[in-house]
């Protein structure tokens, strides 16, 4: 089975912080993706990635950018973690070409105080 | 803009009655799925269903793309079938991306 695994479950950080989310796939796959949930909204993408070194801008990037150096791992950082960024975030994976093997992570509940 | 939207946002059923859930798109895809979330918060592929219909077990889903909408038809349901349905949508021209609707929230009861 594919796994996707978030290196935290759940983070709290203070305003103004830098925080890293981590999020590595062990399948190979081309697409990575960063989403946040929040009630009542559903599920809004971040940013995404279709290979290394490459990103794209979702539907809300702003405060958000993302690194991914290596196929397997894609980051992302909140430059200056502000209170309204309190939210699960969730990252996936898939192939390019099968959107259909969406698989996601466990999801990083994170609080900014 | 495109957009995906659910319904209804919540149901209460009690074991073993049987649902059905909806999803409209606004435009033409070429990928719809539908997932589940777990009480934990784990998201699960349900299924991969651009179009027809697919059955597994309990649950069977139904996408009829021409009238840009989908139904998820939950039979005999179970305590265990609690958590949130969400379908996503691949809209054409829109690289891999899915786009979520906001979820149907189930809570079966005994």
């Amino acid at each position: 089975d594919v796994k996707v695994t978030q290196s935290s479950r759940y983070l709290v950080k203070r305003t103004g912080e830098k925080v890293f989310l981590e999020c590595v796939q062990d399948m190979d796959h081309e697409n990575m993706f960063w989403y946040r949930q929040d009630p009542g909204l559903g599920l809004r993408l971040i940013y995404f990635s279709y290979d290394v070194k490459m990103k794209e801008k979702g539907d809300i990037p702003e405060g958000y950018s993302v690194s991914r150096e290596k196929k397997e791992r894609f980051s992302l950082i909140l430059e200056s973690a502000s209170t309204n960024q309190t939210s699960m975030y969730l990252c996936a994976s898939s192939f390019e070409d099968r959107v259909r093997g969406y698989t996601f992570g466990s999801g990083t509940r994170l609080t900014v105080v | 803009g495109i957009q995906v939207e659910q319904s209804p946002p919540d149901l209460i059923l009690q074991e073993g009655a049987n649902s059905t859930l909806r999803c409209n798109f606004s435009d033409s895809v070429n990928n719809l799925q539908w997932f589940h979330q777990n009480p934990w918060g784990q998201l699960i592929n349900l299924f991969y269903i651009p179009s027809g219909t697919k059955q597994n077990g309990r649950l069977s889903a139904t996408t009829v793309a021409t009238e840009r909408y989908s139904l998820l038809y939950i039979s005999s349901s179970q305590t265990t079938d609690s958590g949130v349905y969400f379908c996503a949508a691949r809209f054409t021209g829109t690289a891999s991306k899915l786009t979520f609707g906001t979820g149907t929230r189930l809570q079966v009861t005994l």
